[in-house]
């Protein structure tokens, strides 16, 4: 299985500041004959499923703030929020669908300073 | 509106049998695989399994099959995953969600829809 390895586990941001959320797989997954790296972001906020907010590495699902935005390619990626609000606090996971089974980083936890 | 319902929280002691339910409505159900996703108290999440709600072809996770058997009926529009004999160790948070289809690239690439999850307490 591909291990996802996020860091850091916990981060304490001020309102209106950027956080920035890295992922890091144990091998490649991007797949060079589509161009696409084969990675998303969820959100879970506290008491509430998981929330699809990013796909193929750096597509914004419907209806998701443009303050929200990912990158990277290959083993390495970044969630960034460029102005943090309190509604974002939450727990953030990446997720592979490269391979089956698709495996989840073990989160990142994002707080108000 | 879009939503997958799933059915309440469970108590069951080792041994016993269950199965719970992910209802979905708003769309056609068998357009969509269904996932299912686990989360034990305070951790992340596991991807258990998936299932073609058209012809029940079903994927595990290496890890647990064997142990849990997921299903679908499409007249009900309803997807289970369910237990022949529980473990204190399936004490977890279950979450069903659809599935996001790219014909053009033949890969599933997110989980779109998720239901509101099922807690399943085992304990003697």
């Amino acid at each position: 299985d591909i291990v996802m390895t996020q860091s850091p586990d916990s981060l304490a941001v001020s309102l209106g500041e950027r956080a920035s959320i890295n992922c890091k797989s144990s091998q490649t997954i991007f797949y060079s004959p589509k161009n696409k790296n084969y990675l998303a972001w969820y959100q879970q906020i506290p008491g509430q499923p998981p929330k699809l907010i990013i796909y193929w590495a750096s597509t914004r699902e419907s209806g998701v703030p443009d303050r929200f935005s990912g990158s990277g390619s290959g083993t390495d990626f970044t969630l960034t929020i460029s102005t943090l609000r309190a509604e974002d606090v939450a727990v953030y996971y990446c997720q592979q669908y490269y391979t089956t089974p698709p495996t989840f980083g073990g989160g990142t936890k994002v707080e108000i300073k | 509106e879009v939503q997958l319902v799933q059915s309440g929280a469970e108590m069951k002691k080792p041994g016993e049998s269950l199965r719970i339910s992910c209802e979905g409505s708003g769309y056609r159900f068998t357009n969509y695989w269904i996932a299912w996703v686990r989360q034990m108290p305070e951790k992340g999440l596991e991807w258990m399994g998936r299932i073609d709600p058209s012809d029940s072809y079903t994927n595990y996770s290496p890890s647990l099959e064997g142990h849990v058997t997921i299903s679908a009926d499409k007249s009900t529009s309803t997807a289970y995953l369910q237990w022949s004999s529980l473990k204190a160790s399936d004490s977890a948070m279950y979450y069903c969600a659809r599935l996001q289809w790219s014909g053009e690239l033949g890969v599933f690439y997110g989980m779109d829809v998720w239901g509101q999850g099922t807690t399943v307490t085992v304990s003697s």
